[in-house]
């Protein structure tokens, strides 16, 4: 079963607006990344935030993470055309196995 | 810097048949990861290996799917024969990990398999 669930599954905002996404998870973790999928492609990581953080910034992108919640959210300003792809949310899971576990993924489409 | 190398892009087969996918990491990363993504879905985890051990290969149905990386370097992943539900985009994966647990993974472009 999967540990990261997206929310929305998709999403649809013009271009210019903000976007957020969450994901949510159930067991303890030692990091969350979020990751960027385009179309036909393999996917790129955007960001790492560790347990002990609880938010982050890169250019564009904001995470929060919220580890009594167990849930995190992607916030993507001033959206554009290149933003249009799927976006996943990747739990390191804090167990003897240390295991990845990716969500379902939340699509989203920026309009022109 | 080169990134992670899979070969090949695209294969469609007849079920039944044996598929070989083969993966080069980015030079030095220690961890090397298998994914299955179908249509509309987040990776799964097939296989990982740390350097040649295979650390966890819980999710990988042995039945039919096999994997190596011999040399601790490249890999491949074979399944044999192929089923139709094998249809998916399989995706190979690399990273350097650290003291705190996976680290970042950086992912090849994945090769697409249709069985027919």
């Amino acid at each position: 079963s999967q540990q990261g669930e997206e929310d929305p599954q998709a999403l649809s905002i013009q271009e210019g607006e903000n976007a957020t996404m969450n994901c949510s998870y159930k067991t303890s973790i030692n990091n969350l990344q979020w990751y960027r999928q385009n179309s036909g492609r393999g996917l790129v990581h955007l960001i790492l935030i560790r347990s002990n953080e609880r938010e982050k910034h890169s250019g564009r992108l904001r995470v929060t993470l919220d580890t009594s919640k167990k849930s995190s959210s992607l916030l993507i300003t001033a959206s554009r055309a290149a933003d249009t792809a799927s976006y996943f949310c990747a739990t390191d899971v804090r167990n003897r196995d240390d295991k990845i576990i990716f969500g379902k993924g939340t699509r989203l489409h920026i309009l022109p | 810097e080169a990134g992670v190398v899979q070969s090949p892009r695209y294969k469609i087969i007849e079920k039944k048949q044996p598929v070989a996918f083969w993966c080069n990491p980015i030079s030095g990363h220690n961890t090397l990861y298998w994914y299955r993504q179908n249509l509309g879905q987040g990776p799964e985890l097939l296989i990982r290996y740390e350097n040649e051990e295979a650390v966890d290969d819980s999710q990988l149905p042995k039945d039919r799917f096999s994997a190596e990386r011999l040399k601790g370097v490249d890999s491949t992943l074979k399944i044999q024969p192929a089923e139709l539900g094998d249809s998916a985009v399989y995706l190979c994966a690399s990273s350097l990990e650290g003291l705190a647990g996976q680290e970042t993974q950086y992912f090849g472009p994945g090769t697409r398999l249709l069985v027919l």
